[in-house]
């Protein structure tokens, strides 16, 4: 069975302040996919990053940044310099093989709030 | 690109009433489409995978008569919410993809309210 856990239900910070979402994720697949997606409080998901399994490079796009560590089977993120604007829900997902395939598994969600 | 268009918005209806979502990939060709239901403060729960063509594949505890399912073409997919009742009332989310292993793409959600 897959899972994925986001630890942090909630996570409040002022502008300006780097802020780490943490997710780890189960699987018996040796192939499968990470994803992180945002919900702003408009209701729609905007996709931010895909990662395969046997990606383990970092990533960094713009203030976003993703440390992928297949030893702890975590998938993090983080945002630089945070913004009013990233306030929103942020969901980590999990795509595996087998019978699940093409389905995504998503954690619980971390809601973000950035105070100006 | 990726875009993912779902209507109607918003809909409040009367208790009984049948309501119809559309889904549609504006850019794409979905291969497969997925249903999602949200409730407030939780994650997306799947309710159902489509494929163009075929039926409608359910997760556990999804009533397929109360969820109708129709994915006719490789840019449409319907759910229709039979009969619908206050409990019914949710975050209705589809989303698309071109192939198994590559991001699935969201509409906008819809919130179904019923009376």
């Amino acid at each position: 069975a897959q899972k994925v856990t986001q630890a942090q239900t909630e996570i409040s910070v002022v502008e300006k302040e780097d802020v780490t979402l943490d997710c780890v994720y189960e699987t018996r697949d040796t192939t499968y996919y990470l994803f992180w997606y945002k919900q702003p409080p408009s209701g729609e998901l905007v996709f931010l990053i895909r990662r395969n399994s046997f990606d383990e490079q970092n990533e960094i796009s713009g203030r976003y940044s993703w440390n992928f560590q297949k030893s702890t089977s975590s998938f993090n993120f983080t945002i630089t310099a945070s913004q009013v604007v990233d306030s929103a829900v942020y969901f980590c997902a999990l795509l595996g093989g087998g019978t699940s395939y093409g389905k995504l598994t998503f954690g619980q969600g971390t809601i973000l709030t950035v105070h100006p | 690109g990726a875009v993912v268009s779902q209507h109607p918005s918003r809909v409040i209806c009367k208790s009984g009433t049948s309501v119809k979502i559309e889904c549609r990939s504006l850019d794409f060709q979905a291969t497969t489409m997925f249903w999602y239901r949200q409730f407030p403060k939780q994650s997306l729960m799947l309710m159902a995978t489509s494929n163009e063509g075929s039926k409608a594949t359910y997760e556990q505890g999804v009533e397929k008569d109360k969820f109708l399912i129709n994915h006719a073409s490789l840019t449409l997919s319907t759910l229709t919410v039979t009969s619908a009742h206050p409990e019914d009332s949710s975050f209705y989310i589809c989303s698309a993809t071109e192939a198994g292993d590559q991001p699935q793409h969201f509409g906008d959600g819809t919130r179904l309210s019923i009376l």
